[in-house]
């Protein structure tokens, strides 16, 4: 079973806004990855927090990760139309495996 | 630079059909190998890894199997689909550092319609 949960599950926001989504998984974690897919597409891999850190940036992207609550979240300043898309945490484990949430559709009207 | 293909990019199958998907990865050596299904709005179902030749680890009892003839080719099959077996089909490639910091390059996908 898919051991993250997201949400919300859609968000919709108009351009310019900052847009907040969550994650939540269930076992320790060595690191915790945030992807993007667009309709149809791959994933490609944003960004990357491992599990001693608390805070990560990447251009307008900010990730947070709070090991004590099992939690991340995943924001995006001053969005744009081409950020419409799925966004994904993935959770990694001891081991090569990772667990993928459900999903955030976000959609960026302009 | 490191490029992952797969084809087909879109297969309409009748039930009872046999499947062959192929992933080929380019640039590395020695990668792990992974597939996975996406269900529509979904997320991704991790179904099988491979961290060698002829290694294969299956995640989840299906209709599926996977091989790994080549060093960066991965193939998911099925002898008999079924309707359930539709979905978007991901394969995906990893640097095995053995270290915390394994991020995964995802091919553009192959969209599967059991018929």
């Amino acid at each position: 079973s898919q051991q993250g949960e997201e949400d919300p599950q859609a968000l919709s926001i108009q351009e310019g806004e900052n847009a907040t989504m969550n994650c939540s998984y269930k076992t320790s974690i060595n690191n915790l990855q945030w992807y993007r897919q667009n309709s149809g597409r791959g994933l490609v891999h944003l960004i990357l927090i491992r599990s001693n850190e608390r805070e990560k940036h990447s251009g307008r992207l900010r990730v947070t990760l709070d090991t004590s609550k099992k939690s991340s979240s995943l924001l995006i300043t001053a969005s744009r139309a081409a950020d419409t898309a799925s966004y994904f945490c993935a959770s990694r484990a001891a081991g090569n495996k990772l667990t993928f949430g459900g999903g955030t559709r976000v959609l960026v009207k302009p | 630079s490191q490029t992952i293909h797969q084809w087909p990019a879109t297969l309409v199958q009748p039930v009872g059909s046999p499947l062959s998907l192929e992933c080929t990865v380019e640039g590395t050596s020695n990668p792990n190998l992974y597939w996975y299904r996406q269900a529509a709005g979904r997320g991704l179902q991790l179904l099988f890894y491979s961290v060698g030749i002829g290694q294969i680890s299956s995640e989840v009892p299906q209709n599926l199997s996977a091989s790994r003839p080549q060093d960066r080719q991965f193939i998911l099959s099925s002898k008999k689909l079924l309707l359930s077996d539709s979905g978007f089909y991901l394969c995906a490639w990893s640097v095995p550092t053995g270290g915390a910091g394994e991020t995964q390059y995802f091919g553009p996908g192959t969209r599967l319609l059991v018929l």
